[in-house]
């Protein structure tokens, strides 16, 4: 049975700090997606990595795959408010279509 | 461009009576799933349908729990017969495709079942 472990679970830090979580597997995936979900809201896809030691920036926010595509970083720099939420990853294993989720990394950023 | 739309957003019943939740996809996308997230926790695949086609069911119970995705209309996900276990959030998403950029999920807000 493939599982990602996702650390840690719960962060709280202060407005401008930086941050990494963690998305860790002892199964290969093709692809490892990164999601952000509000709450009462479903997950919105951030980043999807592909290539073993990809690295993939959206503005503060840097996305790393490990070389053996078995885990994944997501770094912030400078957090803020608006970063708030459940930062879930997610990895595709064998079908086209089956995701296997993380149980999430929940973060507050305090101003 | 409306997203995945899911209703109700949320749902309360006693135990014994029915559930009934749908989800309409983005336009264009013919590939819904279905899953379910416990509190504190990740996503749980349950069912991946096509058009008038269950694909995938795996990952739902094999008792109580139905999916269907008919040629008109939204998707439908029917428990039938609730337990206080069943209480939970239930996304569905949706895919243009299940290959290269296709297969990116767009994910609908969720119905919150509470079970009584």
């Amino acid at each position: 049975t493939q599982l990602l472990e996702q650390s840690p679970q719960f962060l709280s830090i202060q407005e401008g700090e930086n941050l990494t979580v963690y998305c860790n597997s002892s199964s290969v995936f093709s692809s490892l997606q990164w999601y952000r979900q509000e709450p009462g809201e479903g997950p919105v896809l951030l980043v999807t990595v592909v290539t073993g030691g990809e690295v993939k920036k959206l503005k503060r926010l840097t996305f790393q795959f490990g070389d053996a595509r078995k885990d994944s970083s997501l770094h912030i720099t400078a957090a803020q408010p608006g970063d708030t939420g459940l930062y879930l990853c997610a990895g595709r294993g064998g079908s086209n279509y089956q995701l296997i989720w993380g149980a999430g990394t929940k973060l507050i950023i305090k101003p | 461009n409306a997203g995945v739309m899911q209703n109700p957003r949320h749902l309360v019943r006693r135990r014994g009576q029915e559930a009934r939740l749908r989800c309409s996809p983005m336009k264009g996308h013919s590939h819904v799933y279905w899953y379910r997230q416990l509190p504190e926790e990740g996503l749980k695949f349950m069912v991946y349908l096509q058009k008038e086609n269950i694909i995938d069911e795996s990952g739902m119970p094999k008792e109580r729990f139905s999916a269907e995705f008919p040629k008109e209309g939204p998707s439908i996900l029917r428990i039938q017969q609730v337990v206080r276990g069943d209480s939970a959030a239930y996304f569905c998403a949706s895919s243009p495709g299940t290959s290269g950029g296709g297969r990116e999920q767009f994910f609908g807000p969720g119905t919150r079942l509470t079970v009584l």
